[in-house]
């Protein structure tokens, strides 16, 4: 198993250009999270998706789109990206029920927005 | 709201010595408690868990005990190695099937030779 996978490793945007982040898992994991991380400041919820075919915003969703295309793919897609965007992106799925839950993370995303 | 505070870093040990890393949580209902470390250039991973008060959580030589009285959820280790040079997060999930953790803003760990 590979676990969950990410999509670019390191990627350099200008002001304004979009892109979509790619994840996938392959643990047949019903929940997906994207989250950004910034020094100080840990982990924030971008979104997540609790099942195929729903998704919900979570403490930071603004400048950002999500897609939960089947159950092993969920991808982050940035309009128009602006500096404050720059940070290092993180996808997870979830394994368990109710409260006693872990959260499996892929490696990450560098993004720099100049 | 749900919060986690944890303490600031960052901490630099010597290789065997003892590690506290303090976390206090403010939370509805009765959370589920978490610590994941995340390794220079990597993703978080689990480290330990507690799902009750009075659970301790223990791998790989780190314990935390879910302690309701004082919201609390310290980590500690009795003799750190350079290889646990990291950054520890507490998290926590309520009851209620909520999907969301919530994280500290972790703490970087250094330990010296």
């Amino acid at each position: 198993n590979a676990g969950v996978t990410q999509t670019p490793k390191f990627q350099v945007l200008k002001t304004g250009q979009s892109m979509t982040l790619q994840c996938a898992q392959d643990m047949n994991h019903n929940s997906m999270y994207w989250y950004r991380q910034d020094p100080g400041m840990g982990l924030r919820l971008i979104y997540y998706s609790a099942s195929e075919g729903t998704t919900d915003k979570g403490e930071v969703p603004n400048g950002y789109n999500v897609s939960r295309l089947n159950k092993r793919e969920f991808s982050l897609r940035l309009e128009s990206a602006a500096p404050s965007q720059t940070s290092v992106y993180f996808c997870a799925s979830r394994v368990g029920t109710g409260t006693s839950y872990e959260q499996y993370f892929g490696p990450g995303t560098r993004l720099t927005v100049t | 709201g749900n919060s986690v505070t944890q303490m600031e870093g960052p901490v630099t040990l010597s290789e065997e010595a003892f590690l506290t890393i303090n976390c206090t949580y403010t939370a509805t209902g009765y959370p589920s408690l978490f610590w994941y470390v995340q390794y220079p250039g990597e993703g978080l991973q689990l480290l330990l868990k507690a799902t009750k008060a009075d659970d301790k959580g223990s791998n790989k030589g780190f314990e935390a005990t879910y302690r309701k009285e004082t919201t609390s959820f310290h980590l500690e280790k009795g003799s750190v190695q350079v290889s646990d040079s990291a950054v520890y997060f507490c998290a926590l999930t309520t009851q209620g099937g909520s999907e969301k953790l919530v994280f500290g803003k972790g703490t970087k760990l250094t330990v010296n030779p």
